[in-house]
């Protein structure tokens, strides 16, 4: 089966920097995915690694280790609105995404 | 902002109850999805279509029946479902084909209590 794991929690000062981590076994390997995920709304796309290596986005980035199966979303420049679920997920094949629990980022001032 | 909406937002139902909730997508995809998302849980991929086809079926309980009548619409038709089924059901859509990233975009979700 799918395994991807990353932590449930995390607490950080707004202005501050955190990182998720998330690593994954998976029968296949064909991209990863960040969503960010506020209470009751929609899941929404952040960003997308398929090769070795950081991709930047503003003050996020992402960052990916195929051969390590580990990936990590940064944060930067924290603010409030930042709080909110993050979920890495890995699309094994043709159009199944296997997505981890989730974690809950609280931002506070 | 998304381009993928789904109705109703929130559903009571009872077990001996028929209903169907709604997804539809204004981004010219041509591949849908309904996940089930519990808490605390990783999202659940219930069923996929491409081009109007069912092309995966994981495993999901008979009570829950998808269907695709074009690509910009999709169902889930519920019935005598049982109080575990209770979560948020997401409907997500995505542009399938090679050389495409393939990122799929999420609607809303609908809300579903079983009494």
């Amino acid at each position: 089966g799918q395994n991807i794991d990353q932590p449930t929690e995390m607490t950080a000062t707004e202005g501050a920097i955190v990182q998720i981590n998330c690593t994954y076994q998976t029968s296949g390997f064909n991209g990863l995915f960040w969503y960010q995920q506020h209470a009751g709304e929609a899941p929404t796309f952040l960003s997308y690694n398929v090769l070795d290596g950081l991709e930047e986005k503003g003050r996020f980035s992402s960052f990916l280790s195929r051969s390590k199966g580990y990936s990590y979303l940064l944060l930067k420049e924290l603010q409030m609105k930042d709080s909110a679920s993050y979920l890495c997920a890995v699309r094994d094949g043709d159009y199944k995404l296997s997505f981890g629990a989730g974690t809950t980022v609280t931002v506070r001032a | 902002e998304t381009g993928v909406t789904q109705t109703p937002r929130h559903l009571v139902m009872g077990m001996t109850n028929k209903k169907s909730l709604k997804c539809e997508q204004h981004l010219g995809h041509n591949a849908m999805y309904w996940y089930k998302q519990s808490a605390k849980k990783p999202l659940e991929l219930m069923f996929v279509y491409s081009l109007e086809e069912r092309v995966e079926n994981n495993s999901v309980p008979s009570r829950f029946s998808p269907e695709c009548p074009n690509s910009s619409h999709l169902f889930l038709h519920l019935h005598t479902l049982q109080p575990e089924d209770s979560a948020l059901y997401l409907c997500a859509s995505s542009q399938s084909g090679a050389g495409t990233q393939e990122t799929q975009y999420f609607g809303p979700g609908t809300r579903l209590l079983v009494l």
